[in-house]
């Protein structure tokens, strides 16, 4: 089965600056990644999504890219704000229709 | 627009008691999904559902089952509860059962067990 591994597992950030998140994923099959950012106590929502036919994709401040090759995928966020601050999860399927989700990053954006 | 709605919100249990969660899917979407997450962890799949049928099977132990109603709400159902069994769980719904369906997730049930 797929393994979605997830890094850092905690991050600190000051407000303003960039962050980056790197997963990488062992199912060659795998063409789907999103990621979902989890409020504590609240929902996994997503918040951008990649597909294997596509190297990068933005959405404002946020942009993921996707390397095939090398089994990996990042999330950037540029000018982080505190509202930012959350636990963002990857996942990866392709395989299977269900999302293997990796093990979550806790971004933390000092004011 | 309507969301995931997930019943009851709250729930606290003895253990070896049962306990059933509800999910109501956006309209339109026939697929469900349910997920177990514990404090700091990450979701974990249990079942889904498509049309009705069971469609994956995960980490959901033998002591729960879950079915999909014609109206296509889902009914997690947890017998036997154990401490271990504390959790948020969430069911997320799609339309279609493809990759790259969306699955909105509802807001989660909290279920503490005494």
């Amino acid at each position: 089965g797929e393994n979605v591994e997830q890094h850092p597992s905690t991050l600190s950030v000051q407000e303003g600056d960039s962050a980056v998140i790197k997963c990488t994923y062992s199912d060659s099959a795998s063409n789907y990644f999103p990621w979902y950012k989890q409020e504590l106590g609240k929902r996994p929502q997503l918040i951008i999504d990649i597909r294997s036919n596509v190297g990068e994709k933005k959405d404002q401040r946020i942009a993921v890219t996707l390397n095939k090759t090398a089994k990996h995928f990042s999330l950037h966020i540029t000018e982080t704000q505190p509202e930012d601050s959350a636990v963002y999860f990857c996942a990866a399927s392709g395989g299977s229709y269900i999302p293997t989700f990796g093990r979550g990053t806790s971004l933390i954006v000092h004011p | 627009a309507a969301g995931v709605i997930q019943s009851p919100r709250h729930l606290i249990k003895e253990k070896r008691e049962t306990a059933t969660l509800k999910c109501y899917p956006i309209p339109r979407h026939d697929t469900v999904y349910w997920y177990q997450q514990g404090p700091g962890q990450d979701p974990q799949f249990l079942i889904s559902f498509y049309e009705k049928m069971q469609s994956d099977k995960g980490s959901i132990p033998d002591r729960f089952s879950a079915q999909q109603f014609s109206d296509y709400h889902s009914e997690l159902n947890m017998s036997s509860l154990e401490l271990g069994d504390s959790a948020l769980y969430f069911c997320a719904s799609s339309l279609g059962l493809g990759l790259g369906n969306e699955q909105f997730f509802g807001p989660g049930t909290r279920l503490t067990v005494l």
